[in-house]
């Protein structure tokens, strides 16, 4: 699987829209690009993914650059239980789920 | 509808002794996955299972760790003489039936903090 690189923290104000960044310059034609993330002492949990095309849901916005090299997951009004990590992971179409691989994420702290 | 149920919470044990670790799936999920989380670090795949079957258990420790998904009852992860290396949080996930490429997300519990003394 393509390797991501993410900031390891990162800051942002209650109501504000927080925008997270990841790099993926090595991803394959046939590899998405999923975002979950871990609020402390939680199991991680699902945001949203996509391929090429940016994509909306009622969690989050991804928008995937047009060389799909990077992305940015975007929480338009960010709360205060927004605060948790982040991960972003690029997995092979074809291969299980099992196969995310979950790094180290961003650290998101949402302030009021 | 309830999520995925992990039990128990928290479990403790002493160098030398088992610990069993329970998963009841989503409702309607046939497919099961455990991951372990060391402290300050990323979660790490340890295997897939569907009913009755190991489908992957590539992340699997070669000894002491086995894993079983009955066709009834919860999905045990079970460790035989723990070690204080063993502390970790551990977490259950569960996807629907389908061909494992076809999955597209995964539904996690809240996972059992496993401590060694």
């Amino acid at each position: 699987d393509a390797k991501t690189t993410q900031p390891t923290s990162m800051d942002c104000a209650e109501g504000r829209a927080a925008n997270l960044p990841c790099n993926h310059s090595t991803i394959s034609g046939n590899e998405y690009v999923y975002w979950y993330r871990q609020i402390h002492s939680q199991g991680p949990q699902y945001i949203i993914h996509g391929l090429k095309n940016n994509e909306t849901n009622e969690m989050a916005s991804l928008i995937i650059t047009e060389d799909r090299k990077s992305s940015t997951l975007i929480l338009p009004h960010a709360t205060l239980r927004d605060t948790a990590v982040y991960y972003c992971i690029v997995r092979v179409a074809s291969q299980g789920a099992q196969k995310l691989v979950f790094g180290q994420g961003t650290r998101l702290t949402i302030n009021p | 509808n309830a999520g995925v149920m992990q039990n128990p919470r928290h479990l403790v044990r002493r160098r030398g002794q088992e610990a069993r670790l329970r998963c009841s799936p989503m409702k309607g999920h046939s497919h099961v996955y455990w991951y372990r989380q060391l402290p300050e670090e990323g979660l790490k795949f340890m295997v897939y299972l569907q009913k009755e079957n190991i489908i992957d258990e590539s992340g699997m420790p070669k000894e002491r760790f086995s894993a079983e998904f009955p066709k009834e009852g919860p999905s045990i992860l079970r460790i035989q003489q723990v070690v204080r290396g063993d502390s970790a949080a551990y977490f259950c996930a569960s996807s629907p039936p389908g061909h494992p490429s076809e999955v597209e997300k995964l539904f996690f519990g809240s996972g059992t903090q496993l401590s060694v003394l």
